[in-house]
């Protein structure tokens, strides 16, 4: 089944203590992108890539890594994570990076920092 | 600059009765337009995309959503509610700037089904 996987799904933590969401796609998409979603503000990218080793910031990078070495699998790093990263995480992918190009979600990590 | 203003927070409906979910979008190049569905503690799915096409563009599960430019509007609309439509919608903009596909969202529409 085609689909864009995400882990954990919850995940409670403490200030301070890195982090890393995985994301895995299945569908050898390019480009790759993260997501945060916070109530009242819909969703806001944090970081994406256009294909392997090629990464760029999005609206809200600020606290967040990233990296893409293999072309299915984007995660996301907290490395000092703050009470404020506390969100619902979404992972999508699209075939090109083309606006005409669907996304596809994953099923969301909902973090939060103690 | 993209930008999207859904412009209800919440929308209240009885069974059976139309659905309208209003968005108006801003955008200096020929945009792209979505609108996703978020079920409860559910991804994100596509309902339908705008790509310059048909201005009337149809959706699944009875969705459909008409490009306005002159209004500047891609309101979603269905001519009868269920109750398995109760989710929170997103109406987004995805324009040509730099060529990648960054998606703004509006603030989401949150759709209650009565019976």
């Amino acid at each position: 089944e085609a689909q864009v996987t995400q882990n954990p799904r919850y995940l409670i933590t403490v200030t301070g203590k890195k982090l890393t969401v995985t994301c895995s796609q299945n569908m050898n998409h390019e480009y790759m992108s993260w997501y945060r979603q916070d109530p009242g503000l819909g969703l806001r990218q944090i970081y994406y890539s256009m294909n392997v080793e090629v990464t760029d910031k999005g609206d809200v990078p600020e606290g967040y890594k990233v990296s893409r070495k293999e072309k299915r699998n984007f995660p996301l790093i907290l490395e000092s994570p703050s009470p404020n990263q506390t969100s619902l995480y979404f992972c999508a992918s699209s075939l090109r990076a083309g606006v005409r190009n669907e996304q596809f979600f994953g099923p969301g990590t909902r973090l939060t920092v103690l | 600059a993209q930008s999207v203003t859904q412009l209800d927070s919440h929308v209240s409906v009885s069974e059976g009765t139309p659905v309208l979910l209003r968005c108006n979008y801003s955008s200096s190049y020929s945009p792209s337009l979505f609108w996703y569905v978020q079920h409860p503690n559910k991804g994100l799915q596509l309902l339908l995309k705008y790509t310059s096409a048909a201005t009337l563009v149809k959706g699944i599960n009875g969705f459909e959503a008409e490009f306005k430019k002159s209004e500047t509007s891609f309101h979603l609309t269905k001519p009868s509610a269920h109750m398995s439509d109760a989710a929170e919608y997103f109406c987004v903009v995805s324009a040509e700037t730099g060529g990648y596909n960054k998606l703004i969202f509006g603030a989401g529409t949150r759709l209650a089904v009565h019976p």
